[in-house]
């Protein structure tokens, strides 16, 4: 799977929208873009996922560059409890490696 | 709820024993994973069943470490001959185990091993 690069920290004001990239420049054609969020000592949780068109849902919105080199992940309306480690992964859809790869993620401080 | 459960919570034990970490995934789902999470850390995969067959335990870290998924459903972690390093929080997942493989993972709320 493509490796991501995400900023290590972020700050957003509750009730503004908060943004956080990744890249993942190595992206191949069959991979997806997730995101996965982990609050506090919690489990990993589901976000969104894309491939190739923006997605949205009823937590957040995923915005993928056309080259598909890197993704920014949208939540409309920060609160408190957004306040977590973001994780972005790249993975493909088929084959053999069916786990998720996460690397250090993104703190985002609301 | 239908969610991930683990148990125990909590596991304290010294070191040399054997610990066994159970999970029990959602009902009807095929995929089970095991992952390692340190402290400060993104979870690190272990190994991953499709329904009772182990597809990849590239992960284990050494033979101290196996999985075991016999009936398709509820999956053991053991480690053997426990060491202070194995300390973490060991998270186990499921999914529906779709042939196409876009699927979401539902992580249960871990166990937390120390080993003194």
């Amino acid at each position: 799977d493509a490796k991501t690069t995400q900023p290590t920290s972020m700050d957003c004001a509750e009730g503004r929208a908060a943004n956080l990239p990744c890249n993942h420049s190595t992206i191949s054609g069959n991979e997806y873009v997730y995101w996965y969020r982990q609050i506090h000592s919690q489990g990993p949780q589901y976000i969104i996922h894309g491939l190739k068109n923006n997605e949205t849902n009823e937590m957040a919105s995923l915005i993928i560059t056309e080259d598909r080199k890197s993704s920014t992940l949208i939540l409309p309306h920060a609160t408190l409890r957004d306040t977590a480690v973001y994780y972005c992964i790249v993975r493909a859809a088929s084959g053999s490696a069916r786990q998720l790869t996460f690397g250090s993620g993104t703190q985002l401080t609301v | 709820g239908a969610g991930v459960s683990q148990s125990p919570r909590y596991k304290v034990t010294k070191r040399g024993q054997d610990v066994a970490l159970r999970c029990d995934p959602i009902s009807g789902h095929v995929s089970l994973y095991w992952y390692r999470q340190a402290l400060g850390q993104g979870p690190e995969f272990l190994t991953y069943f499709n329904y009772e067959a182990q597809q990849d335990k590239s992960g284990l870290p050494n033979d101290r470490f196996s999985a075991e998924r016999p009936e398709g459903s509820i999956s053991t972690l053991t480690i053997q001959r426990t060491e202070q390093r194995d300390s973490a929080m060991y998270r186990c997942a499921s999914s529906l185990g779709l042939a196409g493989g876009v699927e979401t993972q539902y992580f249960g709320p871990g166990t937390r091993l120390l080993v003194l």
